[in-house]
């Protein structure tokens, strides 16, 4: 079974500009997360989706992040403009289920952003 | 709001010594505890879990046991390889939607 895939790998840009990333969740899977790791952090969920509408994004830079899952399979998440501060490595991860014991969370490998 | 404290690394061991994480945490209600790992590289994986008090979750010679009464999920391994070096996190989930909280991450490093 394939994993969760993301893209690209790694990214460099400078401040102010755009950026956007891609998920492609596991086949089958309604959940779908964005987390932000920050160097030395944890990660922190920036949105959840179930199927394509949004669960939480309480913890989303609603003026410069944006995501979408279309049709409830793949996402992206763009960043415009950006900020040093956003440097990080960005997560997707997605779940049978949101709830109860098929809630298990399966996690890409990330995006690796560096903002200069 | 729900958080996640754990011991700040790196731990450093020799090959086949015992293995503590120490993980606490503050939730309200019963959340459910896990243990991630990632390796260099690579993304997070779930490396054990436990649903409910008393609950020990293990994998991979890995143990932790869920303790309500001190708040705590403790990681341990009883003789640990090269191949564990990677950084661990603990992390809980609180809420209908499993939203996850996770510690800052404790990297451990094993050496021959």
């Amino acid at each position: 079974e394939a994993g969760v895939a993301q893209s690209p790998r790694y990214k460099i840009i400078e401040k102010r500009q755009s950026v956007a990333f891609w998920c492609n969740p596991i086949s089958g899977h309604a959940t779908l997360y964005w987390y932000q790791q920050i160097l030395g952090q944890g990660p922190k969920l920036l949105i959840q989706f179930q199927n394509n509408g949004v669960v939480d994004d309480s913890q989303l830079p609603k003026d410069r992040f944006s995501a979408e899952r279309l049709k409830g399979v793949d996402s992206t998440l763009k960043i415009q403009p950006a900020k040093l501060e956003d440097s990080a490595v960005y997560l997707c991860a997605s779940s049978l289920e949101a709830g109860g014991p098929r809630n298990e969370q399966f996690f890409g490998p990330g995006t690796r952003l560096t903002v200069l | 709001g729900d958080s996640v404290t754990q011991m700040e690394g790196p731990v450093t061991l020799s090959e086949e010594a015992f293995l503590t994480i120490n993980c606490t945490y503050t939730a309200t209600g019963y959340p459910s505890l896990f243990w991630y790992v990632q390796y260099p590289g690579e993304g997070l994986q779930l490396l054990l879990k436990a649903t409910k008090a008393d609950d020990k979750g293990s994998n991979k010679g890995f143990e932790a046991t869920y303790r309500k009464e001190t708040t705590s999920f403790h990681l341990e391994k009883g003789s640990v390889q090269v191949s564990d070096s990677a950084v661990y996190f603990c992390a809980l989930a609180n809420s209908g939607y499993s939203t996850l909280t996770f510690g800052k991450g404790t990297m451990l490093l094993v050496s021959p």
